[in-house]
């Protein structure tokens, strides 16, 4: 069974368009993530939330929203997609409190913006 | 704020030769410590993690990690590389004080030679 799994994996679209990637975890977490990992390989945190409430929200334009319909989801709206948000979007999970629990990642969702 | 750099951003072994990788990071306090390796194409998977309970710690694979306090150091090694381990890897650290979020330094490729 996939632990956190993403829907595309693959998306291609034009610049000015709204687009959707879609998240899911079966492990029971309380917490997921999006996360972002640019051309260079660089990963940095967007959001995460917490039994369905906002508790992370990075420098991130407000043409990205997350909406987490239930613990077990977490899906990324993003707004008039722009050349630069072409990257690997990924989702993970985890536990949430103050010991160093891991966080479990998705395969990722390519996105290009063209 | 915590932060980590790792060391080369790009490293080349022989299979069969010692793999190390290095980590600093940057905290006021003993952060937790993660290692998390990416294969192509391919979501993030944990490797390690520094509990505190033991500075020499044992992931999959055969690699392990050190905590030096005195180095602010945590880097990753394996006595013999596979040709499986050619992969990008990231250090990764959460302050006690984070919910959860993750700052990853900009990770090392690492190429196996024959």
């Amino acid at each position: 069974d996939t632990a956190v799994s993403q829907t595309p994996k693959y998306l291609v679209t034009q610049m000015g368009n709204d687009k959707s990637i879609k998240c899911e975890q079966n492990l029971g977490h309380d917490t997921m993530y999006w996360y972002k990992q640019d051309s260079k390989k660089f990963l940095k945190i967007m959001f995460s939330y917490n039994n369905k409430e906002l508790i992370i929200n990075e420098t991130v334009p407000n043409r990205f929203s997350p909406k987490s319909p239930d613990k077990a989801h977490l899906n990324l709206h993003i707004n008039s997609l722009e050349l630069g948000d072409s990257a690997v979007y990924f989702c993970a999970s985890s536990l949430r409190d103050r010991s160093n629990n891991e966080q479990f990642f998705g395969p990722g969702t390519r996105l290009t913006v063209l | 704020a915590q932060s980590v750099t790792q060391l080369g951003s790009h490293v080349s072994v022989s299979e069969g030769a010692l793999v190390l990788l290095r980590c600093n990071y940057s905290s006021s306090v003993p952060p937790y410590l993660f290692w998390y390796v990416q294969y192509p194409n391919q979501g993030l998977q944990l490797l390690l993690k520094y509990t505190s309970a033991a500075t020499l710690v044992k992931g999959i694979n055969g690699f392990e990690a050190e905590f030096k306090k005195s180095e602010t150091s945590f880097h990753l090694t394996k006595p013999s590389a596979h040709m499986s381990d050619a992969a990008e890897y990231f250090c990764a650290v959460r302050g006690t004080d984070s919910w959860g979020k993750l700052q990853f330094g900009a990770g090392t490729q690492v190429v196996v030679t024959p």
